[in-house]
């Protein structure tokens, strides 16, 4: 990808399960964001996290960022069927570009 | 929030040919990306779409390939030329405005 690497690429759980995922990217950043993806369908934005921040909780979603190792991880607790998607990593840069580049993704299968 | 589109949904093309998507933003925003999505991947920045002037391509990426407009603040189109079965991808776009960002539905394409 252009910015990094999520891992793992695919996970697969049960529902009721917690699900880690994870994301590093190369450069300096002003924030980074999850998005999700289903099946050939459009992106969902998740949240949203800045780079003076460490961690970030929106209902069943905690994001934590560590700018020194440059990673993420987007953690689901209790997950449902409906969370099966591909989840991406995107991060805006440090400069005024407001380019926002994605990470590989994450095809998350949560078996009911 | 503003109402991004983009047309076509989706076409099948014949390789050789070429094909122009429209993205249209209901309101002014500063700027506005072009992503490819081939199957199964994640997303990847084609070029920042310039207001006035030439747009800004990333790695990869090349005017003659990929020539872009941004005639104003709310509309940009891409073409992708002289089409082959590679270039079989969902085409997206990306508004950004003062504060908030958008992403369109995607066009996808089909190149035979």
């Amino acid at each position: 990808s252009q910015q990094g690497e999520e891992d793992p690429q695919a996970l697969s759980i049960q529902e009721g399960e917690n699900a880690t995922m994870n994301c590093s990217y190369k450069t300096s950043i002003n924030n980074l964001q999850w998005y999700r993806q289903n099946s050939g369908r459009g992106l969902v934005h998740l949240i949203l996290i800045r780079s003076n921040e460490r961690e970030k909780h929106s209902g069943r979603l905690r994001v934590t960022l560590d700018t020194s190792k440059k990673s993420s991880s987007l953690l689901i607790t209790a997950s449902r069927a409906a969370d099966t998607a591909s989840y991406f990593c995107a991060t805006v840069s440090m400069d005024s570009s407001y380019k926002l580049i994605f990470g590989s993704g994450t095809r998350l299968l949560v078996r009911p | 929030s503003a109402v991004i589109s983009q047309k076509p949904s989706r076409d099948i093309c014949q390789r050789g040919t070429s094909l122009t998507i429209q993205c249209q933003v209901d309101s002014q925003v500063t700027m506005m990306f072009w992503y490819r999505q081939q199957p199964g991947q994640s997303l990847t920045l084609i070029a920042t779409a310039n207001q006035g002037s030439e747009a800004t391509y990333e790695s990869g990426f090349v005017i003659d390939k990929f020539p872009i407009s941004r005639p104003n603040l709310t509309f940009s189109t891409l073409t992708v030329s002289n089409m082959s079965p590679e270039d079989s991808s969902i085409y997206l776009c990306r508004a950004r405005g003062q504060m908030e960002q958008y992403f369109g539905p995607g066009t996808r394409l089909t190149v035979t």
